[in-house]
This record gives C-alpha cells, sequence and structure tokens, in this order.
C-alpha cells in the first residue's frame, strides 16, 4: 500500500528554525512535493525534491534521501505568517497523482 | 510560479441544480489537471484525474455521473456537479501539472471553489 507519515502538530517561536519530517512507503517514486495551505485556502507550492539531497529557497529548504523514504522540510526565521498546514506528497508514477500525507500544522508564536 | 485559476470561488445554489467549476491554466499546458475536494479541518481528497482529449479517471467511490470533467483543452478543465445536494457543499480544488524541462515537474493548485448547496 501507500503510506506518508508526517507530524500531525508542530509548534515553534518567532525567528527560530523549525524541520517538519516526512517518511514515505509507496509503490513508486518519481518525486517529493511540498505545499504550504493557510486555513481556509488552497495550498501553495514550495518545493520539488526528485534527486537526494537538500534544495533551498529562500527561507525555506527540503531535503530528500529515496534510499530511506525520508525527507523534511526546514523553515528558517519563522515568522507568524509561517502558521499554516504543510503538506508532503509523494508522485509514486508516471501518471502525475499525487498520495498526500495528513498534513502538519505548524502554530508560530511570539 | 505558474498560475492556475479557478472560475467561480464560491457559488451558492439550491439543491437539485448542477454547478460547472472551470479550472484554466494560464501560463502553462496542462495535459493532465486533478481534482480534489476538502473538507473542513480534512485533508484533500482526490476525486479525479482529468486528461485532455480523453476520459477522466475516478478515484474510488466518486460517482462519475455525478461529477462530470471535461478536459477540452490543454489549458481548460471543467467538474460540474450534477443535481447537487448539501452534502456536495465543501471546497473543490483542482491541480494542474506542469512537466516543466529537464524532468522537473511541478503541480499547482487553483485557488479553490466553495460550493454552498441549499
Amino acid at each position: 500500500g501507500q503510506n506518508i507519515d508526517q507530524p500531525t502538530e508542530m509548534t515553534a517561536t518567532e525567528g527560530a528554525i523549525v524541520q517538519i519530517n516526512c517518511t514515505y512507503q509507496t509503490s513508486g517514486f518519481n518525486g517529493l512535493f511540498w505545499y504550504q495551505q493557510h486555513a481556509g485556502e488552497a495550498p501553495t507550492f514550495l518545493s520539488y525534491n526528485v534527486l537526494d539531497g537538500l534544495e533551498e529557497k529562500g527561507r525555506f529548504s527540503s531535503f530528500l534521501s529515496r534510499s530511506k523514504g525520508y525527507s523534511y522540510l526546514l523553515l528558517k526565521e519563522l515568522q507568524m505568517k509561517d502558521s499554516a498546514s504543510y503538506l508532503c506528497a509523494v508522485h509514486p508514477n508516471q501518471g502525475g497523482k499525487l498520495i498526500f500525507g495528513q498534513g502538519t500544522e505548524l502554530s508560530v508564536k511570539p | 510560479g505558474a498560475v492556475v485559476s479557478q472560475h467561480p470561488s464560491w457559488v451558492i445554489c439550491k439543491s437539485g441544480t448542477s454547478v460547472k467549476i472551470e479550472c484554466r491554466s494560464l501560463d502553462f499546458q496542462a495535459t493532465t489537471m486533478f481534482w480534489y475536494r476538502q473538507f473542513p479541518k480534512q485533508s484533500l481528497m482526490l476525486m479525479a484525474t482529468s486528461n485532455e482529449g480523453s476520459k477522466a479517471t475516478y478515484e474510488q467511490g466518486v460517482e462519475k455521473d455525478k461529477f462530470l470533467i471535461n478536459h477540452a483543452s490543454l489549458t481548460l478543465s471543467t467538474l460540474t456537479v450534477t443535481s447537487a445536494h448539501p452534502e456536495d457543499s465543501s471546497f473543490y480544488i483542482c491541480s494542474a501539472r506542469d512537466l516543466g524541462t529537464g524532468g522537473r515537474e511541478t503541480q499547482y493548485f487553483g485557488p479553490g471553489t466553495r460550493l454552498l448547496v441549499l
């Protein structure tokens, strides 16, 4: 079966760094996405990893290890507006359909 | 980044009517689009995969005769909720697949459509 695990909730302090982990077990692998979703809004694309390693994009970085079935999203210099749900999604085959985790609800406190 | 639009952003209708939602990729061609539904405080639920020029592929438990999907061009997919009932009230979100270059594909979501059936 297809399984993607990420923590349900996390809390962090404004200005700090937070790492949101995602582990996956899927029938195939053609890439992993991270999305940000604020309450009441649609998801916004953050990153796409298909090769092992770290990809940095401003305050956000995403890491992938295919051999371990593991990814993380790193958020630096946290701001209050970063409070949102962060979705990990795996693209298991060529058809494009994504398998989503349940999402991690991040609360940033002053 | 690429932009995907949805129209309308919200709709209120009477029970029994049909509602059409449009999803457009504005600056790239999308041979594949996806339709999701999301209830409050729940995760995204994939309803169907929309392929340009062919029939949509529906997920298990999704009625194809109730949720009609048409992907008539490389930039437009439509979802029609036929004979809508209050239990169909939800947040409907589309995404479009941008194959990009060098194997770096991305999937962008539209802003969503809130449907309220009275």
